[in-house]
C-alpha cells in the first residue's frame, strides 16, 4: 500500500460523457501527478501539480483538466469522452515538486468508455 | 523530444540472472528511473540513476551510461514473483517523467 488513494476503482460510462477521478496523495506529499496507461501507449504523463499549482504538463488533451485543492487532493476531469479514452488512470505523489523524487503510485482508476 | 526503447518481452528461469536494457535518445535529462509493475497494479519504484555507473540494491542493480545512451536493470536470483513489467523512465527536467513502453518479464520454473 503506497498511501496514495484513488476513487473510484472502476468507472464505466458512455461516449460524450464527463467523469471526475479523485486522488489523495500520501500524507506530507505536496506533488500530485496524473498518468494515463492504455494497452498500446504505455504510461503517459498527463500533468503535475505542486502545492495547488500546475507544475508541468505532458500529453494532456484539451478535453481533460485537473486541479489540486488546498487539502492537496486532486481531481482529473475528463469530458466529451471517446472510446480511445478507455485506460487505467494513475495518480502518483511525491514529497517535493521535483520529479526526481520517488513517485508513489495509487492503485489506479480503470475507465471504460462504451 | 525523447525516445526510449526497451525489449517488449523477455523470459528467464527461476534462480537465474536477467538484464533488461533501455536505450534512449534525448537532448538532455537529469536522471533515469526504473519501476516495476505487476499486471493490473500500480508501478513501484526500483531505482533512480543520476551518475554513470552501477547502483546495487539487494537483488536488483541498475546501470547508467550517459555517453552510450544506455541503461540496464539487472535482476539476480530470479523469483517467480519477479514476473512483471519493468519500466524505464527519464526525468527530463521541466519536471517531466517520460516512460518507456516497458519490458514484460516472464520467470519460468
Amino acid at each position: 500500500d503506497s498511501g496514495v488513494t484513488q476513487t473510484p476503482k472502476h468507472l464505466i460510462t458512455a461516449t460524450g460523457q464527463r467523469v471526475t477521478l479523485r486522488c489523495s496523495p500520501r500524507s506530507g506529499d505536496l506533488s500530485v501527478y496524473w498518468y494515463q496507461q492504455s494497452l498500446d501507449q504505455g504510461l503517459q504523463f498527463l500533468i503535475q501539480y505542486y502545492n495547488g499549482e500546475e507544475r508541468a504538463k505532458g500529453n494532456i488533451l484539451e478535453r481533460f483538466s485537473a486541479q489540486q485543492f488546498p487539502d492537496l487532493h486532486s481531481e482529473l476531469n475528463l469530458s466529451s469522452l471517446e472510446l480511445g479514452d478507455s485506460a487505467l488512470y494513475f495518480c502518483a505523489s511525491s514529497m517535493s515538486g521535483r520529479s526526481d523524487n520517488e513517485q508513489f503510485f495509487g492503485p489506479g482508476t480503470r475507465l471504460t468508455v462504451l | 523530444g525523447q525516445n526510449i526503447d526497451q525489449p517488449t518481452e523477455m523470459t528467464a528461469t527461476e534462480g537465474a540472472i536477467v538484464q533488461i536494457n533501455c536505450t534512449y535518445q534525448t537532448s538532455g535529462f537529469n536522471g533515469l528511473f526504473w519501476y516495476q509493475q505487476h499486471a493490473g497494479e500500480a508501478p513501484t519504484f526500483l531505482s533512480y540513476n543520476v551518475l554513470d555507473g552501477l547502483e546495487e540494491k539487494g537483488r536488483f542493480s541498475s546501470f547508467l551510461s550517459r555517453s552510450k545512451g544506455y541503461s540496464y536493470l539487472l535482476l539476480k536470483e530470479l523469483q517467480m514473483k519477479d514476473s512483471a513489467s519493468y519500466l524505464c523512465a527519464l526525468y527530463t527536467g521541466g519536471f517531466k517523467t517520460i516512460f518507456g513502453a516497458g519490458t514484460r518479464l516472464f520467470v519460468k520454473a
